[in-house]
């Protein structure tokens, strides 16, 4: 069973075009959830954590908020350069020292 | 360097064979991690060293992977007896003191085929 889901696997927008991306976790002793940013052939690069419920952070043109449940990384007026994977992960008590990622979202805008 | 360099970036190799992936962490990073990435999937934890010393290796899949960090930076993570399965993106990444700080660094990884 998956503690981690990310919603959609895949996600086309054009240049301009708001939207968020969906990140679920059945964990029960969350300690944080981090949003990264993967470009092809590369590895992850950091860009949020957020620890409670209700925080918020922003980055640029991403917000990223966090539920009891979910968080949701928005992208407000997305460019080209905002095309990537990216992947949520959290940190639990269940899990230790270690990060479990969901399997991430393709997200490609076009021009 | 500045960030995390993994070697070799890219190694074919043939089923059975021996090998062996390279990490140098961000110099003063204590905690060093290793994850798996296949195609279309997030990376999945493998080990973690905190210091010389393997902290969790729940996430090793058997016994043909091990990992050493003899001196607490570079590590080498070495498979035996290489299966097809075992191809994959083998990522390293390291922090400070481990995941308090609330980030952590990759390395471009170490795309590993077998034949």
């Amino acid at each position: 069973e998956d503690q981690v889901t990310q919603s959609p696997e895949a996600l086309r927008l054009q240049e301009g075009e708001s939207s968020s991306l969906n990140c679920s976790y059945t964990v029960s002793g969350l300690r944080g959830l981090f949003w990264y940013r993967q470009d092809p052939g590369k590895g992850p690069e950091f860009l949020f954590t957020l620890y409670s419920a209700g925080e918020e952070k922003e980055k640029e043109r991403l917000k990223a908020t966090l539920t009891k449940k979910e968080s949701f990384l928005h992208i407000t007026a997305p460019k080209p350069e905002d095309s990537a994977t990216y992947l949520c992960a959290v940190q639990a008590v269940e899990y230790g020292n270690k990060l479990v990622f969901g399997a991430g979202t393709i997200l490609r805008v076009k021009s | 360097g500045a960030g995390v360099s993994q070697t070799p970036s890219n190694k074919v190799t043939e089923k059975g064979k021996y090998v062996e992936l390279r990490c140098d962490p961000i110099s003063g990073h204590t905690a060093l991690y290793w994850y798996r990435q296949s195609l279309g999937q997030g990376p999945e934890f493998l080990i973690y060293f905190q210091g010389t010393g393997a902290a969790d290796d729940s996430g090793l899949p058997n016994d043909r992977f091990f990992a050493v960090r003899p001196e607490g930076s570079v590590s080498t993570l070495k498979i035996q007896r290489t299966e097809r399965g075992d191809s994959a993106v083998y990522l390293c990444a390291s922090s400070l003191v481990g995941l308090s700080t609330g980030e952590l660094f990759f390395g471009e990884g170490s795309r590993l085929t077998v034949l």
